[in-house]
């Protein structure tokens, strides 16, 4: 069965911090993809990124990188120079179950930027 | 280029009450999901079409909850009758066909049973 942990409920930092989240998932797929989402307030889930099972090099995005590792089966998320605008609920998701491409995500965990 | 459109934004019904909610996907993208978000959760699965077929509804609770696409484009979710479990955002989002590629999501809709 495949399943996705975020096992941070509730993170709060000051502006201008780094900040990690974790992310572990679960799969017996040899192919799979996992996903970031952010959803703020407004409540629609935001794409962030998107990387495939045998692409194990770390993405940087700006203030956003990812860093993936099939050893530890985690997909962790660091958002660098904190912003308000960055609060949100953040969610990993793992798709790749043969016939579907449905994602299953995690419960989530709810960043707090403070000025 | 136009996001998904979910309505109504916020719908609050009875118990044993039935409801529908309306989604419409960006143009041109065949694969189209209705997730379920309970407070506290992560969006779970319910239904997932593809131009107007059913892929998966595993998770979809066939004897109150069903879906239609018709024409391989808007979709409605409706719930007859709801219980007070059903309180949650249920959230419209579709995709290209190929699989696996990014997902985009519609603002949900938070539907509250009372």
């Amino acid at each position: 069965a495949q399943k996705v942990t975020q096992a941070q409920t509730e993170i709060s930092v000051v502006e201008k911090e780094d900040v990690t989240l974790d992310c572990v998932y679960e799969t017996r797929d040899t192919t799979y993809y996992l996903f970031w989402y952010k959803q703020p307030p407004s409540g629609e889930l935001v794409f962030l990124i998107r990387r495939n099972s045998f692409d194990e090099q770390n993405e940087i995005s700006g203030r956003y990188s990812w860093n993936f590792q099939k050893s530890t089966s985690s997909f962790n998320f660091t958002i660098t120079a904190s912003q308000v605008v960055d609060s949100a609920v953040y969610f990993c998701a793992l798709s790749g179950e043969e016939g579907t491409d449905k994602l299953i995500f995690g419960t989530g965990t709810r960043l707090q930027v403070f000025p | 280029e136009a996001g998904v459109a979910q309505s109504p934004r916020y719908k609050i019904i009875e118990k044993r009450q039935s409801v529908a909610f309306w989604c419409n996907p960006i143009s041109g993208h065949a694969t189209l999901y209705w997730y379920q978000q309970i407070l506290g959760q992560g969006p779970k699965l319910l239904i997932q079409f593809q131009n107007n077929g059913v892929v998966d509804d595993s998770q979809l609770p066939k004897d109150r909850f069903s879906a239609e696409r018709l024409k391989g484009v808007d979709s409605t979710l409706k719930i007859q009758p709801a219980k007070l479990e059903d309180s949650a955002v249920y959230l419209c989002a579709s995709s290209l066909a190929a699989l696996n590629t990014e997902a985009f999501f519609g603002q949900g809709t938070r539907l509250t049973v009372v």
